[in-house]
């Protein structure tokens, strides 16, 4: 089966203290791993979608790197506009969470003070 | 484009009766998914479908749910009859392809089931 573990459950950082964010993934065959941001009311927002190891995506304050076992997102530099739920989910080829639908962990709430 | 749409945003309902969640995919999209999202379990995968046909359903807690997508624009997600555990939040996802696509999540509906 499938799984995906994220931690810390819950960050809470000073605005411009950079951190990282973790991801670890067992999957039969990963097809993909995605990052999607979630704010209170919202859905997930998409983010990132990295495809094999080594890979590295980044957007404004974010960046996403890839191994084998677990992804990172690290924050540089974040601002209280940060703040939100970030999750990490993986695609794979296996019966875990079907071809095409996403496994996603549980999330890591992060909160940026001003 | 409007996104992934949803209705209603907010269901409270008595145990027993029967409730109906809609959504209205990207257009262009080919693939629709239903997610149920709650504190305990994270988001989980209910069902999704490929150009109108359901392809996985094994995400479906048990037969009190079902899903119809009876063309392109539409599906719906039924639970009759609802328990208290039904309480949560039913994202509705679409994406342009299976695989590694983005999926791209409607704003859920909160269902209460009192």
């Amino acid at each position: 089966e499938d799984q995906v573990t994220q931690s810390p459950e819950a960050l809470r950082l000073q605005e411009g203290e950079s951190s990282s964010l973790n991801c670890s993934y067992t999957v039969s065959g990963l097809r993909g791993l995605f990052w999607y941001r979630q704010d209170p009311g919202k859905g997930p927002e998409f983010l990132f979608t990295l495809y094999s190891a080594g890979e590295e995506k980044e957007k404004e304050r974010l960046k996403a790197t890839l191994t084998k076992k677990e992804s990172f997102l690290h924050i540089t530099a974040p601002k209280p506009e940060d703040s939100a739920t970030y999750l990490c989910a993986v695609q794979a080829g296996g019966s875990g969470g079907g071809a095409d639908g996403l496994t996603f962990g549980k999330g890591t709430h992060l909160i940026i003070q001003p | 484009d409007a996104g992934v749409i949803q209705s209603p945003r907010h269901e409270v309902t008595e145990m027993g009766q029967e409730v109906t969640l809609r959504c209205k995919p990207i257009s262009g999209h080919d693939y629709l998914f239903w997610y149920r999202q709650t504190m305990m379990r994270g988001l989980e995968l209910l069902i999704y479908f490929n150009n109108n046909v359901p392809i996985d359903d094994s995400g479906m807690p048990e037969d009190r749910f079902s899903a119809k997508m009876p063309n392109a624009s539409f599906s719906t997600l039924k639970i009759q009859p609802s328990e208290p555990r039904d309480s949560a939040v039913y994202f509705c996802a679409s994406s342009w392809k299976g695989g590694v696509y983005e999926q791209y999540f409607g704003p859920g509906t909160r269902l209460t089931v009192t």
